[in-house]
């Protein structure tokens, strides 16, 4: 099946230690995206990448990483950096410039 | 990049019809419109998307007037499955970023 796949699910960090959060897609899509969203808030983009080896900031890329080396493949690092990263994280993915973005189903990172 | 406004909140009983209406007066020549539902703990999901007049699908239809600075999304007879956060996009033809707001939290109450 044809889809974006995120990994692990949930995901527990020691305060100043660096995380990687997985997303990967077979969808054949150009563009992948980073989200993060806090509890009754709304998405905040943090990366996004639109081709192979280049991405750019989205309004919150403090604190994170990202890299595209593979189509499929759009990890993002959670930093020590990121003074509160305890949040749920979405990866998608989207057509060269179509319409239709399509998700994963998130990682709920916390740190303890 | 054009701002959307959505109202934050919104209540409706099962069967009823839902209109959310979402403003982004400063929508270019060129911008699109989309919508997406995400229900708790999972990833939005794509609903419709429209340039202007009236688009209509299995599960919504968007209206935007004739000046495009609003559009309005109608849910038919909602049903409590359809309680979630409604998000109101506009999309910049040619260009891969994606925002979304604060989206309109729908409530359907049996």
């Amino acid at each position: 099946d044809g889809g974006i796949t995120q990994s692990p699910k949930y995901l527990f960090r020691k305060e100043g230690q660096n995380v990687t959060l997985s997303c990967e897609q077979n969808l054949n899509h150009d563009a992948m995206y980073w989200y993060r969203q806090d509890p009754g808030q709304g998405l905040r983009l943090i990366y996004y990448s639109q081709i192979v080896n280049d991405f750019q900031k989205g309004d919150i890329a403090e604190g994170y990483s990202v890299s595209r080396e593979k189509k499929e493949s759009f990890p993002l690092t959670v930093t020590s950096a990121q003074k509160n990263p305890t949040a749920f994280y979405l990866c998608a993915s989207r057509r060269d410039r179509g319409p239709e973005a399509f998700f994963g189903q998130g990682t709920r990172l916390t740190v303890v | 990049l054009a701002k959307t406004t959505q109202p934050i909140s919104m209540d409706s009983y099962e069967g009823q019809e839902v209109n959310i209406t979402c403003s982004h007066n400063n929508i270019a020549t060129n911008d699109y419109i989309t919508w997406y539902q995400q229900f708790p703990s999972q990833g939005p999901r794509f609903i419709i998307q429209g340039y202007k007049t009236k688009v209509t699908n299995e599960v919504a239809s968007l209206f935007i007037p004739a000046d495009r600075k609003s559009s309005t999304l109608s849910l038919p007879r909602v049903s409590l499955s359809d309680t979630a956060v409604y998000y109101c996009l506009v999309v910049e033809t040619g260009a891969n970023n994606l925002f979304f707001g604060t989206g309109t939290r729908l409530t359907v109450i049996p």
